[in-house]
């Protein structure tokens, strides 16, 4: 199985604050990597697939990038709406595998 | 709009079975593939299972934790998914989502526990 490392697992920042979530796979995936938020009231929806593009009306500030085996979700001015739990997830290979998580939050 | 509403969820005893349900409305169901996602209480997601289209022989796919205990299957004429849950463990607790790669919604998840 591909297992997702993705860091860190806590996120401090500030309003505004540029931020960066790593996921690294254990072999390449080859761009077959999706971005997800979910909110505290359980709600999850896909910010960005295939690596870098970005869901219809999702705003600009999140943008995804990487190759082979390391990959990066980041938010370029963060707004209060943005403060939720990020996962990756790649979708490869079978057994679909999701990263640990990232919690973003207020410092 | 795309809507996924999963149904069925519950508390259950070790050993026991449960089916879910994944009612869906706004795409071509018949050609989508579905997905089943589960999130643990230490909020962990987990891949469960895939179904594929009827063009692609329904072929389904398992994690490794429930092959052999759980059921993916479809009825394309209701646009539902379903998965049939046998031998349950205290470790299948979770909340289950039902997914279509189509979408970017998830659908609201469905709790499962399972504890004596």
């Amino acid at each position: 199985d591909i297992q997702l490392t993705q860091s860190p697992s806590t996120l401090p920042a500030s309003l505004g604050e540029r931020v960066t979530i790593s996921c690294r796979a254990s072999q390449s995936i080859s761009n077959s990597l999706n971005w997800y938020q979910q909110k505290p009231d359980g709600t999850v929806k896909r910010l960005i697939y295939s690596t870098s593009t970005l869901e219809s009306g999702v705003p600009s500030r999140f943008s995804g990038s990487g190759s082979g085996t390391d990959y990066s979700l980041s938010i370029s001015s963060l707004e209060s709406e943005d403060f939720a739990m990020y996962y990756c997830l790649q979708y490869a290979t079978y057994p679909l595998t999701f990263g640990s998580g990232t919690k973003l939050e207020i410092k | 709009e795309v809507q996924l509403v999963e149904t069925g969820g519950g508390l259950v005893q070790p050993g026991k079975s449960l089916k879910l349900t994944c009612a869906t409305s706004g795409f071509t169901f018949s050609n989508a593939w579905m997905h089943w996602v589960r999130q643990s209480p230490e909020k962990q997601l987990e891949w469960v299972a895939q179904i594929k289209a009827k063009s692609n022989n329904y072929a389904t796919y398992y994690a490794e934790s429930v092959k052999g205990r759980f059921t993916i299957s479809r009825d394309d004429s209701k646009s539902s998914v379903y998965l049939q849950m046998n031998s349950l463990k205290e470790e299948d607790t979770a909340i289950y989502y039902c997914t279509w790669p189509g979408s970017k919604y998830w659908g609201q998840g469905v709790m499962v526990t399972v504890s004596s």
